[in-house]
């Protein structure tokens, strides 16, 4: 199976901040990587698909990068409304599989 | 627009098998560039994922449910469904139907672009 380790696991920031999630596969899965915010109660939403294609009607505060094994995701100003949990999630290889979770609070 | 909705009941017993059921709705299950998944999340854990089942009825399922896990159409009902057998108290979860989006293009991109709200089973006797 495919790991995905996302950095840090927990992070407290301030609105109007710049905040980066780092996600590190364990191999080379191009650019196949999504990421996926998961307010709680609710079930994950599509924000960034294949690396760094920002999903339909996604806010462009929100972006992502990087291909191998090591990718980051943005919120380039962190707003009230993004507290939630992020996941990346890799489709290179059957299982699919998801990072531990990011959560974002203010 | 496509809309997922879990049902089944909340709470099975050890050893007994979990059904779950989604039905969708603004999509055929039977239509194209999809595959229809169940993911599930244990309170304050991260996103497990299950299996996917394709149009044709192809499934493809986690290394470590296969020996438990049976997905299945009902395209009458434009329904899917989940049974997981032997289940024990490690398979209380709340239990996510979602759309598998297949993209083309010069090559092939997924993702999770529809959910269900999710529907929470605890097993326990």
């Amino acid at each position: 199976d495919i790991q995905l380790t996302q950095s840090p696991s927990s992070l407290s920031a301030s609105v109007g901040d710049r905040v980066t999630i780092t996600c590190q596969a364990n191999q080379d899965i191009s650019t196949y990587l999504n990421w996926y915010q998961q307010k709680p109660g609710k079930a994950p939403n599509l924000l960034i698909y294949d690396a760094s294609n920002l999903g339909t009607g996604v806010p462009s505060r929100f972006s992502g990068s990087g291909s191998g094994t090591d990718f980051a995701f943005t919120i380039s100003s962190l707003q009230p409304g993004d507290i939630a949990t992020y996941y990346c999630q890799q489709y290179d290889n059957l299982p699919l599989t998801f990072g531990g979770g990011t959560k974002v609070e203010i | 627009q496509v809309q997922l909705q879990e049902s089944g009941p909340g709470l099975v017993k050890p050893s007994q098998t979990l059904s779950l059921t989604c039905s969708v709705s603004g999509a055929s299950i039977t239509g194209g560039n999809y595959y229809w998944t169940w993911i599930r999340q244990p309170a304050g854990k991260g996103l497990e994922w299950i299996g996917r089942i394709f149009a044709s009825g192809y499934t493809n399922y986690n290394p470590s449910l296969k020996s438990r896990v049976t997905l299945s159409m009902d395209p009458s009902k434009n329904q899917f469904s989940l049974k997981l057998s032997s289940v024990t108290a490690a398979d209380t979860a709340v239990y996510y139907c979602a759309r598998y989006f297949i993209l083309t293009t010069s090559y092939n991109i997924y993702y999770f672009d529809s959910w269900g709200q999710g529907t929470l089973v605890t097993v326990s006797s």
